[in-house]
């Protein structure tokens, strides 16, 4: 498989319980992206990595989020102490990065379902 | 600001009928990119194109076409004979100047009844 992948895709978790989203991107690539996206919405920018290191994080983002990428490989998303306003779909994308921009592939997916 | 604008909220059409998603951005960078994704109903971006700011030369792959007008700071997507696959919400995005992450659209969701 040489797309992005997602783990979970589905998830349904208490209010005020923790959850931790896996993306696996595209091996030769070197820029990850995390976004949201609600129904009837486009997706919104949570937060990228270049390699390892976390070069912008969205205003948008409490506290309460936070993402790693460790070895610049797979990135973790986690979501503390769940609100039903963080009930979405959790989008990973990932593209080369260099003098130019180049697309983004986006993984499936992660739908959060906060209860 | 960076803003991308899609007015369209729902279009159907009938089966082998041609249909034009509209697309307009807003930038004051002089250096930006420009795509279209299509989300069918199982959820995944897929990504259909990417036009940088310099090249305003239209583009057609096999159905798909797509009129880059920066005078009137449009990036338009026509599907020719358009078929029931093709129904999805098609986005449009921005990345300009340093800006590494995507300014979308709300979408447009294609509806082609047979």
């Amino acid at each position: 498989d040489t797309g992005v992948s997602q783990d979970p895709r589905h998830k349904i978790t208490k209010r005020g319980q923790n959850v931790t989203f896996r993306c696996d991107p595209i091996s030769e690539h070197n820029r990850l992206y995390w976004y949201r996206q609600t129904l009837g919405q486009g997706p919104e920018f949570l937060t990228y990595f270049q390699n390892e290191a976390q070069l912008e994080k969205s205003r948008l983002l409490s506290d309460r989020f936070s993402a790693e990428r460790p070895k610049g490989s797979f990135s973790t998303l986690e979501i503390q102490r769940t609100e039903q306003g963080d009930s979405a779909m959790y989008l990973c994308a990932s593209s080369l990065g260099g003098t130019f921009n180049t697309e983004a592939f986006f993984g499936q997916g992660t739908r959060l379902t906060v209860v | 600001a960076q803003k991308v604008t899609q007015a369209q909220t729902e279009i159907s059409v009938v089966e082998k009928e041609d249909v034009t998603l509209d697309c307009v951005y807003e930038t004051r960078d002089t250096t930006y990119y420009l795509f279209w994704y299509k989300q069918p109903p199982s959820g995944e971006l897929v990504f259909l194109i990417r036009r940088n700011s310099f090249d305003e030369q239209n583009e057609i792959s096999g159905r798909y076409s797509w009129n880059f007008q920066k005078s009137t700071s449009s990036f338009n997507f026509t599907i020719t004979a358009s078929q029931v696959v093709d129904s999805a919400v098609y986005f449009c995005a921005l990345m300009a100047g340093n800006n590494r992450k995507l300014i979308w659209g709300l979408g447009t969701s294609l509806a082609v009844n047979p």
